[in-house]
């Protein structure tokens, strides 16, 4: 099976612009979930979708939004980027979320300048 | 919420030396807990995990211990080789029924052959 798949993998945006970033699951993988990765915070949890539905969410101001797709590709978009938000976004799914093993993919490494 | 604590840091050993890296958890509702190797440029790969009901599991030079009364977990490699040297994460996971995973902050091993 073809693993998560995220692209662009690389992107590189000024402060104020916006940004939408895509995950493609494993084939069968009903639950996308999203996390952003930091040198200083390290790995946080931003939010899970789960059959078109945002299931969770985590600790992130409103510019930070994402959809799932029938499909159950996953998109998520930041607003009004600022500096802070230069990190590695790295999505993850799993067949039907709670305590399914979770595989991640590459990650987009997102620069503002 | 949950607070996971990864020790230590960093941990550098000599090849064919063992390494232990430990966590410890703050909510006892949790109940599943992986642990992640994240290479340069890449995403993290999942090597191993463990569920609450079990108290160690072994896979070839890798073996989880989770102690439920101490809240804590570890993480052990046998042999090392070079090719360990890489940043490991453990997470837990909460029994909310939603896939969100709470992170150490990780633990740079390196091994020098």
């Amino acid at each position: 099976k073809a693993g998560v798949t995220q692209t662009p993998r690389y992107l590189i945006k000024t402060r104020g612009q916006q940004v939408t970033l895509s995950c493609s699951p494993i084939s069968g993988h009903r639950s996308v979930s999203w996390y952003q990765q930091t040198p200083g915070q390290g790995l946080q949890f931003l939010f899970e979708y789960f059959s078109e539905t945002q299931r969770n969410k985590g600790n992130f101001p409103g510019r930070f939004s994402g959809r799932q797709f029938s499909n159950s590709r996953s998109e998520m978009n930041v607003s009004t980027l600022e500096l802070g938000d230069s990190a590695l976004y790295l999505c993850a799914s799993n067949p039907q979320g709670a305590t399914d093993t979770q595989y991640f993919g590459p990650g987009t490494r997102l620069t503002v300048l | 919420g949950e607070n996971v604590e990864q020790h230590p840091s960093t941990l550098s050993v000599q090849e064919g030396d063992s390494a232990v890296i430990k966590c410890t958890y703050s909510d006892s509702a949790s109940n599943y807990f992986p642990w992640y190797k994240q290479e340069l440029g890449k995403g993290p790969q999942l090597i191993i995990d463990i569920r609450s009901n079990v108290g160690e599991k072994k896979d070839q030079r890798i073996a989880v211990t989770l102690n439920k009364t101490a809240k804590h977990f570890s993480l052990h490699i046998t042999e090392t080789q070079p090719e360990d040297s890489a940043v490991y994460f453990c997470a837990a996971l909460m029994n909310s029924g939603y896939s969100t995973l709470t992170f150490g902050k990780g633990t740079m091993l390196l091994v020098s052959p």
